[in-house]
Formats: C-alpha cells, structure tokens, sequence
C-alpha cells in the first residue's frame, strides 16, 4: 500500500516562528500535493510538484513556501506563522499512472498558532 | 472553472437508515469523479471513484453514478452504520497535473 508519513500529528507555535512540515511518501509517486483543511472550507490547494525541484501555487499560496529536493519528500514552509495559518495540513500523492492517478493522503498535521 | 458543491451537514442518521449525500460539479471537459472518507482523527481515504459518464462506483456497501445529464455524483448507501460515522468529501479531478477540486465536506452521524 501507498504510505504517505506527515512528520508531526500536533505542532504548537508561536507567531512569528517558522514552521517546517515535512512529508513523505514511498510509492515513487511523481506528484506531491499540500492542502490546508478547514471547517466549513474543505480542502483548499497550497502549493503541488510534479517533479522533483517543481512546484506550482495552489488556491491559497499566499504566507506559505514549498520544497522539493528529493522525489520522496515534500516540505512546508511558514515563513513567518500567524494565528490565521492555525489549521489541519494534509499532504497528498499522485502518481501519473493512468488508472492509478488518485490522490493518497497522510494522517494529516494539525498545527495551532498562538 | 472547476468546482464542486456537496449538500451541507450534518447528517444525522438512525443505524440501517439509507443514505443519500448529494454531489453536484462544474467542470471543464470530462473529469474524473471521486468520494474521500475522512474517520476522525485521519487523514482522506479513497471510498470510490468513476472516470466517465454512466460509471457506477462502489465500495464497501456505497455506490455513487457518475450523471453526465445532471453533472451529479450523488453518494448512497442502502443501510449505514455506526461506523459509517465520518466526513465525506466529494471530488473531481481535472486540468493540467491532474489536480483536484473538493466540495467542503458533509459530515454524517450515525446512531444506534
């Protein structure tokens, strides 16, 4: 099975910090995805790859920065947080396969600005 | 644009209640279709998807058609249970990179 791993379940910052969210997954997937999930919102894009060092802006790219320097793992990047990036942060794969090219996501990261 | 719109929640049901959860979309061009269940506590799963106009999707007792005529996608289940206890995202995908488009979720209750 697919197996998408977000390196932290609960994160506690405090505004201003810079948050580092990592993901990972192990299926050789080409396209990696992060969506920020809020109540009453559902699912809103960040930032995608489909290729290692590609990224592309989502929906809501505003505060937020990706990277990606191996094909396996996919990073997101606070700059500087604020209360408003208080949010569950999914990440997701996908691999170009046709037949095989629905998204796979992690357990999801819920981070708290203070 | 691409965009999908599910019926609001929650949904409150009794255990063997038959269940509709309504899904309609606005796409360019022939998308795919997809339900995603999120258990609490987790992250999306895949429940079912349909790739062209007349698919049935299926699933652990679910079943969604893909309508062409109705751009609709509406999500059943003939008798649920506690279980089924979760939040259901309706999506399409679409457009360059295979991107995707949820609806913002309905949540169904369901009681003993």
């Amino acid at each position: 099975d697919v197996k998408v791993t977000q390196s932290s379940r609960y994160l506690v910052k405090r505004t201003g910090e810079k948050v580092f969210l990592e993901c990972v997954q192990d299926m050789d997937h080409e396209n990696m995805f992060w969506y920020r999930q809020d109540p009453g919102l559902g699912l809103r894009l960040i930032y995608f790859s489909y290729d290692v060092k590609m990224k592309e802006k989502g929906d809501i790219p505003e505060g937020y920065s990706v990277s990606r320097e191996k094909k396996e793992r996919f990073s997101l990047i606070l700059e500087s947080a604020s209360t408003n990036q208080t949010s569950m942060y999914l990440c997701a794969s996908s691999s170009d396969i046709a037949g095989a090219n629905v998204l796979t996501f992690g357990a999801g990261s819920r981070l708290t600005v203070l | 644009g691409n965009s999908v719109t599910q019926m609001e929640g929650p949904v409150t049901l009794s255990e063997e209640a038959f269940l509709t959860i309504n899904c309609t979309y606005t796409a360019t061009g022939y998308p795919s279709l997809f339900w995603y269940v999120q258990y609490p506590g987790e992250g999306l799963q895949l429940l079912l998807k349909a790739t062209k106009a007349d698919d049935k999707g299926s699933n652990k007792g679910f079943e969604a058609t893909y309508r062409k005529e109705t751009t609709s996608f509406h999500l059943e289940k003939g008798s649920v249970q506690v279980s089924d206890s979760a939040v259901y995202f309706c999506a399409l995908r679409r457009g360059n990179f295979n991107k995707f488009y949820f609806g913002s979720g309905t949540k169904l209750n369901v009681k003993p």
